[in-house]
């Protein structure tokens, strides 16, 4: 099993352009979530989606769009880049965050993508 | 506001001491609370997990401890080694159909 993986590893826009971050996983995850982490920031969840046909904000949506195309991908959508989206974003998945209060589950983290914004 | 602190953005010990992490918070009441290990440009890996009505976990040379009164959380490794320098994040799990909240993170840097 590859897990989660993300695409692309490394990338640079100039302001104003747009790109999507992908995300896939092959663990048969209910949720799936995006976090920008930033130098003395830590983690901060740009969006979740517990389960297919569901997406949330987290604590920092403005600017991003998400999709949840499937269960196995949910994909990050910056239509706009700014030089404040510069960061590292990482996917992640667990089995089912609906039940999480009763299992007490883990999350499963993407390698990141790396995003310069200029 | 809900907050989640590691006070400590850096930790350097020697070898072979016991590396002491804390995480504490404020204004939640969590079900879960969850250790994770970062490395320099890698995604976050989970090590431990402890439940609030349990008072400690271990696994191998880790041990959690969750305080619910103190609203604090320790993170110990024992006998500690060079390839245990990493980020460790903690996070919290308090209501069902949100998502975990993370700590910044504390640097533990073990030298020989």
């Amino acid at each position: 099993n590859a897990g989660v993986t993300q695409t692309p590893k490394f990338q640079v826009l100039k302001t104003g352009q747009s790109m999507t971050l992908q995300c896939a996983q092959d663990m048969n995850h209910n949720s799936m979530y995006w976090y920008r982490q930033d130098p003395g920031m830590g983690l901060r969840l740009i969006y979740y989606s517990a389960s297919e046909g569901t997406t949330d904000k987290g604590e920092v949506p403005n600017g991003y769009n998400v999709s949840r195309l499937n269960k196995r991908e949910f994909s990050l959508r910056l239509e706009s880049a700014a030089p404040s989206q510069t960061s590292v974003y990482f996917c992640a998945s667990s089995v089912n965050k609906l039940a999480g209060a009763l299992l007490g589950e883990t999350q499963y983290f993407g390698p990141g993508t790396r995003l310069l914004v200029l | 506001s809900q907050k989640i602190e590691q006070n400590s953005e850096a930790l350097n010990i020697q070898e072979g001491k016991t590396a002491t992490l804390t995480c504490n918070y404020t204004n939640y009441s969590p079900a879960y609370l969850q250790w994770y290990r970062q490395d320099p440009g890698r995604g976050p890996v989970f090590l431990l997990l402890i439940r609030e009505n349990e008072k400690e976990k271990r696994k191998e040379r880790l041990k959690v401890t969750f305080d619910t009164t103190l609203k604090q959380s320790l993170f110990h490794i024992t006998a500690s080694q060079p390839a245990d320098s990493a980020t460790y994040l903690c996070a919290l799990d308090y209501q069902a159909g949100t998502a975990l909240i993370f700590g910044k993170g504390t640097t533990l840097s073990v030298s020989s």
